[in-house]
């Protein structure tokens, strides 16, 4: 079946540490998106990737890092100068069409 | 301000009532208008979505949008028990870069069998 895959679904990060979010998809889509869901919030868009080797800043950046070596994934680090990180991270892809389609997600909480 | 407002909620209504969900916005360059379903600890998924003005159904749910008052709705008729999730309304500007979507904030909605 064609989609995208996230892992981990739960991660906990320590104060201080950088963690890797996976974004894996099937789909042959040239675009991808990283999004942040807090509670009682829409979605706030991080990074999106276009192409290979090419992605651009998206609202809120700040103290998140992404790469995009291979068209099927987009992997986010979430970097110690992020200084709320809790919330429920959502990875994107879409081909031309209104449609995007997301992952199931990746609930991260520092401990 | 926000560049799309969401009618907040949350909503519960009984099995069978028919549901009204609401966004506006202030960006008149928004031609694409989508809504999505979130269920709990979920992705969203695209649920419906419309060109410029005018109304699309499919099944229980119409999609309405009015440009000329910067308003979409969603409906639902005969809701049913597994409609209960967040809904949220995203628009965008160009077909490509769906993912660049701006989204509202999300109603939750409760349906009670």
């Amino acid at each position: 079946d064609g989609g995208i895959t996230q892992s981990p679904k739960y991660l906990f990060r320590k104060e201080g540490q950088n963690v890797t979010l996976s974004c894996e998809q099937n789909l042959n889509h040239d675009a991808m998106y990283w999004y942040r869901q807090d509670p009682g919030q829409g979605l706030r868009l991080i990074y999106y990737s276009q192409i290979v080797n090419d992605f651009q800043k998206g609202d809120i950046a700040e103290g998140y890092s992404v790469s995009r070596e291979k068209k099927e994934s987009f992997p986010l680090t979430v970097t110690s100068a992020q200084k709320n990180p809790t919330a429920f991270y959502l990875c994107a892809s879409s081909m031309g069409r209104a449609e995007a389609f997301f992952g199931q997600g990746t609930r991260l909480t520092v401990v | 301000q926000k560049e799309v407002e969401q009618d907040p909620g949350p909503l519960s209504v009984p099995e069978g009532a028919i549901v009204s969900l609401n966004c506006t916005y202030s960006n008149s360059a928004f031609q694409y208008f989508m809504w999505y379903r979130q269920y709990s600890r979920k992705g969203p998924e695209l649920l419906m979505y419309t060109y410029s003005s005018g109304n699309k159904e499919d099944g229980r749910f119409t999609a309405q949008v009015d440009k000329s008052s910067k308003y979409i709705s969603l409906f639902i008729r005969d809701s049913q028990p597994s409609d209960s999730a967040t809904y949220l309304c995203a628009m965008s500007v160009y077909l490509t870069n769906a993912g660049k979507s701006t989204f509202g904030d999300g109603t939750t909605l409760t349906v009670k069998p």
